[in-house]
């Protein structure tokens, strides 16, 4: 599967815990994109990455939240010390180096649970 | 800020009805303009696109039309199928960085045999 890949799926985390989500892109993309989707709302623009650099984090909240995206492996979006309006399901996308387009490919999401 | 509205749903319809999803939005300068579908479980789909003024989009069936004058990109369908039922954003790009996409809140289609 070529697709964008993201982990885990689903994920349970108790408040005041470490929420850390994983995304691989599409193969041949260098830009990254995190959004978040709160229920029954529309998805909200987090963070822009490329290789080794935050792009544009200006949807990314202040304090608990960063993401990366290193050199080698997947980008990671880590939340600390959850709270329970972080639960959400959280989308990854990629795009091509030359963009241009304005097409996304969205991972599956990774839903977050904070009891 | 830019935004985009979209018509609240659920909507449901019978097979083989119209479709209109109805989608304005505000912005400074000249976005780009997207529908995006979400099917139960999955991640989003893009759907079709119009660049400019004037410019329609089409795919699967579906249509939109860019409409600068009354800021609007309605998603259409002639005929929908059961297969049809999913989640329809209408998102923006307002340039540059074009993979910032500002959504609407979506509208959720339900497609009756």
């Amino acid at each position: 599967n070529a697709g964008v890949m993201q982990n885990p799926r689903h994920l349970v985390r108790r408040r005041g815990q470490e929420a850390r989500l994983r995304c691989s892109p599409m193969k041949g993309h260098s830009h990254v994109y995190w959004y978040r989707q709160l229920p029954e709302e529309g998805l909200k623009f987090m963070v822009y990455l490329q290789k080794e650099n935050i792009i544009d984090e200006s949807g990314m909240p202040k304090e608990r939240f960063s993401a990366e995206f290193p050199k080698e492996g997947p980008s990671i979006l880590r939340i600390q010390q959850v709270v329970r309006g972080d639960s959400a399901a959280y989308f990854c996308a990629s795009s091509p180096p030359t963009g241009g387009t304005g097409e996304l490919f969205f991972g599956e999401g990774s839903r977050l649970t904070v009891l | 800020g830019d935004s985009v509205t979209q018509m609240e749903g659920p909507v449901t319809l019978s097979e083989e009805a119209f479709l209109t999803i109805n989608c304005t939005y505000t912005a400074t300068g000249y976005p780009s303009l997207f529908w995006y579908v979400q099917y139960p479980g999955e991640g989003l789909q893009l759907l079709l696109k119009a660049t400019k003024a004037d410019d329609k989009g089409s795919n699967k069936g579906f249509e939109a039309t860019y409409r600068k004058e009354t800021t609007s990109f309605h998603l259409e369908k002639g005929s929908v199928q059961v297969s049809d039922s999913a989640v329809y954003f209408c998102a923006l790009s307002a340039g540059g960085n074009t993979g910032k996409l500002i959504f609407g809140q979506g509208t959720t289609l339900q497609v009756k045999p």
